[in-house]
């Protein structure tokens, strides 16, 4: 199974303002997932982010609200901006590995919650 | 929208008893993945099965999958406390793409 961090662990945040959550992986995956679980939910796909390539995003969900950056086959950075408390939320990211076996693996999520 | 439903959505259990979960989905799959979630932290994965597979085990975890019936089961034996978790399903369409997640049943094992 991949070893997958997330920065931070949990924030609280003000309204108007934007959080950058980070995501690190301890081996190279081509495809990284960006997930949201709001409370009591289930979990919902933002984005598919692939080194080298604009994020792929899911129906509902923009770039302007939730830029994601992918600088290498480690690592990305999901940013929720001007953020309202309707983003609070569990934030994950997830990877598939090993490659080719379709399993994912998650991080250990990023609790947000805005005032 | 969610691909898949789970049934129930809760589920109360004396240690030591079975649960089973139920999980059903709108679309043809490639695999389906069960997860648990301990507190609202990160998901753990118990077990993946294929399309063209209809039966998988992993120590007190048996999965079946029924392509006919787009539907996949849970079963946890001689459950223990440590098993209270929430479990979800999800569904991948296509090999090594994005997963559809299903609502989630909330197992409670009461010792």
């Amino acid at each position: 199974s991949a070893v997958i961090s997330q920065k931070p662990s949990r924030d609280i945040c003000q309204r108007g303002t934007s959080l950058t959550i980070q995501c690190q992986v301890d081996s190279q995956v081509t495809m990284m997932f960006w997930y949201r679980q709001q409370p009591g939910q289930s979990l919902t796909l933002i984005a598919t982010a692939n080194q080298g390539s604009e994020a792929t995003y899911e129906s509902g969900f923009v770039i302007d609200k939730f830029p994601i950056s992918r600088p290498n086959l480690t690592f990305s950075t999901l940013t929720v901006s001007n953020m309202s408390p309707e983003d609070s939320s569990i934030y994950l990211c997830s990877v598939d590995r090993p490659q080719g076996t379709d399993t994912q693996y998650f991080g250990p999520g990023t609790r947000l919650t805005v005032l | 929208s969610q691909q898949g439903e789970e049934d129930p959505q809760a589920l109360s259990i004396q240690e030591g008893e079975n649960a089973t979960m139920n999980c059903s989905y709108k679309t043809s799959i490639n695999n389906l993945q069960w997860y648990r979630q301990n507190s609202g932290r990160g998901l753990v994965h118990l077990i993946l099965i294929r399309s063209n597979e209809r039966e998988k085990h992993s120590g007190r975890l048996r999965v079946t999958l029924d392509t006919s019936k787009k539907s996949s089961s849970l079963l946890i034996t001689a459950s223990r406390a440590a098993d209270t978790a929430s479990y979800f399903c999800a569904t991948g369409k296509a090999a090594g793409n994005k997963l559809t997640f299903g609502g989630g049943t909330r197992v409670l094992v009461k010792p």
